[in-house]
């Protein structure tokens, strides 16, 4: 079964710390992996995608498909970066649709 | 010059009662899609369309009912809400099916007192 695992509800870090949001998934094919970000009361964004290999405000997330994870990953937090990050998966049947990790708040303290 | 736009924002009504929301996009994209992000933030699919057609139909109650006039809209309308339809519905669309992402409408949050 397709499953997207965000173990992490809610990740505290203190302003210019390193963050790693940790995200793990199931599938067997080949996945499209993303990273979408919601600031508070703001529509989701598509953050990066897996196949792009493109750093977006400082954020990286590498896919390593012997451990099944793709993990976001930023050097330096800053403020700006509070908001809750869903990891997602495409799947790649007739009828794809994105499936979502359960989503992991990133609070930056100052 | 919003790219998917939704109404309402905010749409408070009573048990029993009828409602619908509205989404269009002007990107051009051929499928649209319907979430529901819960009170613990989860997001799950209910619908999708392509160019008209419904292609996916995730054991959504019958209540729930999604009409495509054409492939710029997406509506989506609620008979006999109940309070655990409370959430924020998000509206969705991408080319090419999921692979390539989606754009997200900014949401309607429903509350059914």
């Amino acid at each position: 079964a397709q499953r997207v695992t965000q173990p992490e509800k809610l990740l505290s870090v203190f302003k210019g710390a390193p963050v790693e949001l940790k995200c793990n998934y199931s599938y067997s094919g080949s996945p499209e992996l993303f990273w979408y970000v919601q600031y508070s009361r703001q529509r989701l964004q598509l953050l990066l995608r897996h196949i792009s290999r493109e750093s977006i405000k400082g954020f990286t997330a590498d896919l390593n498909k012997g451990e099944t994870s793709f993990h976001l990953k930023k050097p330096f937090a800053q403020e700006e970066d509070s908001a809750m990050y869903y990891c997602a998966l495409s799947s790649d049947s007739s009828a794809s649709k994105i499936i979502f990790g359960s989503g992991t708040r990133l609070s930056i303290r100052p | 010059d919003t790219a998917v736009s939704q109404t309402p924002k905010y749409l408070v009504t009573q048990m029993g009662n009828d409602k619908s929301i509205k989404c269009e996009q002007n990107l051009g994209h051929d499928t649209m899609y319907w979430y529901k992000q819960d009170s613990k933030k989860f997001l799950k699919i209910m619908f999708s369309y392509n160019n008209k057609e419904l292609i996916i139909n995730e054991t959504v109650p019958n209540r729930f009912s999604p009409k495509s006039p054409d492939k710029a809209h997406l509506n989506l309308h609620i008979n006999s809400l109940e309070l655990g339809d409370s959430a924020v519905y998000f509206c969705a669309s991408s080319q090419e099916g999921a692979d390539y992402g989606y754009t997200f409408g900014s949401g309607t949050r429903l509350t059914v007192v």
